[in-house]
């Protein structure tokens, strides 16, 4: 069966701090892979998402930055951290587009 | 653009009541619509899909969901809620080429 890794869980990080945050799913190949962050009353907003390795759509410019370095590991990255990216965020995949996406446990992120 | 407006950023029900979580969508093309549930500090899970076969979708743990394209609606339902449903809901679009729509969540808070 397939499974999805995210880590770390928690992660407290200081402004101006640079940021790596990993996923990568098991049991499956060439899956659609998906960035979100999570805010407290505003739903999920999708970051990126990628159908192959090295092909990354972005969809809210901001400092962050995804790349897809192997088949099935996503990586979340920033260089400088600013106090708005705090939040919870979400790795997902799908088999393809129209399929449904499995959510790994998510990383809570604060920025002090 | 797709879009989905999920009624009631809270819902209470007490234990053995009916659960309704109501979901309106916006789409120029006949959407696939998903229910997901998420409980505190994990991530995503999906509870049911509609792809355009039957309108009433069966999925885990009891719920339910019509699809009323005249309405534009996917409420989610369940005959009798249990102590263990408390959680938040997320209903969620997709169609056209865009990617996946998510709403902003109802919580559900069921009472003993």
């Amino acid at each position: 069966s397939q499974t999805i890794h995210q880590w770390p869980a928690t992660l407290v990080q200081p402004v101006g701090s640079p940021l790596s945050l990993e996923c990568t799913v098991e049991g499956t190949s060439n899956p659609n892979l998906y960035w979100y962050r999570q805010a407290a009353g505003r739903g999920l907003q999708l970051l990126f998402y990628s159908v192959g390795i090295g092909q990354i759509s972005s969809e809210v410019p901001q400092n962050l930055s995804a790349s897809r370095p192997q088949d099935r590991q996503f990586i979340l990255s920033s260089k400088k951290l600013l106090l708005s990216d705090s939040g919870f965020y979400l790795c997902a995949w799908s088999a393809g587009r129209v399929q449904p996406q499995h959510f790994g446990d998510g990383t809570r992120l604060s920025i002090l | 653009a797709q879009s989905v407006t999920q009624l009631g950023s809270h819902v209470s029900v007490s234990e053995g009541a009916l659960v309704l979580l109501r979901c309106n969508y916006s789409s120029s093309v006949p959407p696939y619509l998903f229910w997901y549930v998420q409980y505190p500090n994990q991530g995503l899970q999906l509870l049911l899909k509609y792809t355009s076969a039957a309108t009433l979708v069966k999925g885990i743990n009891g719920f339910e969901a019509e699809f009323k394209k005249s309405e534009t609606s996917f409420h989610l339902t369940k005959p009798s809620a249990h102590m263990s449903d408390a959680a938040e809901y997320f209903c969620a679009v997709l169609s056209g080429n865009t990617p996946l729509v998510f709403g902003k969540g109802t919580r559900l808070s069921v009472i003993a």
